[in-house]
């Protein structure tokens, strides 16, 4: 089992649509999640970051956390074309500060 | 507030040849990680540096090595050359707690 699980996608949303973004992982002790956005060819963006159960906004963000689950995921509001990109799932894990990241879902925002 | 900086943007190298790839962190930041992003892979965890100590590796073989300077710069060498080591190299600078900012990048290219 891999430590951080992400569907690598393509996810395809209607410009205006809400995109919803997964990720699990397997170690019950992680305490932080982030998650980054990477442009093709360019090097990821940490965009939010989450430590506790519940749901944390930023802007048209919402990060989700359910750690009885072993589940994050990222809301996307209103989503924009210039949202295409991957999105990258990183969990800090258990003793060790290196972040541990998904293979990434790649989001298409159709005009 | 400058970011993550690296240096050189990209770097062509033939089999067995050493490349050496740098990286200065975010100002305050003490923690340096490098990483491996072949095409089309995921983020693959290679090194970690805090306070000059090499405090966490990678499922990488010993020919990938590195050292952290005291004003926390770090520089990643790779030794004996294979075309399989063609990837981007992202360094990333972590304040405390852990959230890591990425730097834009070496693409090394080997022939």
């Amino acid at each position: 089992q891999k430590e951080v699980e992400q569907n690598s996608g393509p996810l395809s949303v209607p410009e205006g649509a809400i995109a919803s973004l997964n990720c699990t992982y397997s170690d019950r002790g992680s305490q932080s999640f982030f998650w980054y956005r990477q442009y093709s060819g360019k090097s990821p963006e940490l965009i939010m970051f989450i430590y506790s159960n519940g749901d944390k906004e930023d802007g048209r963000f919402t990060a989700q956390l359910n750690k009885a689950s072993q589940y994050v995921s990222l809301l996307i509001r209103d989503s924009q074309p210039s949202d295409s990109a991957t999105y990258l799932c990183a969990v800090n894990p258990t003793g060790r500060r290196a972040l541990t990241f998904g293979s990434g879902t790649r989001l298409q925002v159709q005009p | 507030e400058a970011g993550v900086t690296q240096s050189p943007t990209h770097l062509i190298k033939t089999r067995g040849q050493q490349a050496t790839l740098r990286c200065s962190p975010i100002s305050g930041h003490t923690s340096v990680y490098w990483y491996q992003q072949a095409l089309g892979l995921g983020l693959q965890f290679l090194l970690w540096y805090d306070e000059g100590e090499e405090r966490n590796r990678g499922n990488f073989p010993p020919r990938f090595s590195g050292r952290q300077f005291p004003n926390y710069s770090s520089e990643l060498n790779v030794n004996a050359l294979e075309l399989e080591d063609s990837a981007l190299y992202l360094c990333a600078s972590s304040p405390d707690p852990p959230g890591e900012f990425f730097g834009p990048g070496t693409r090394l290219t080997v022939l």
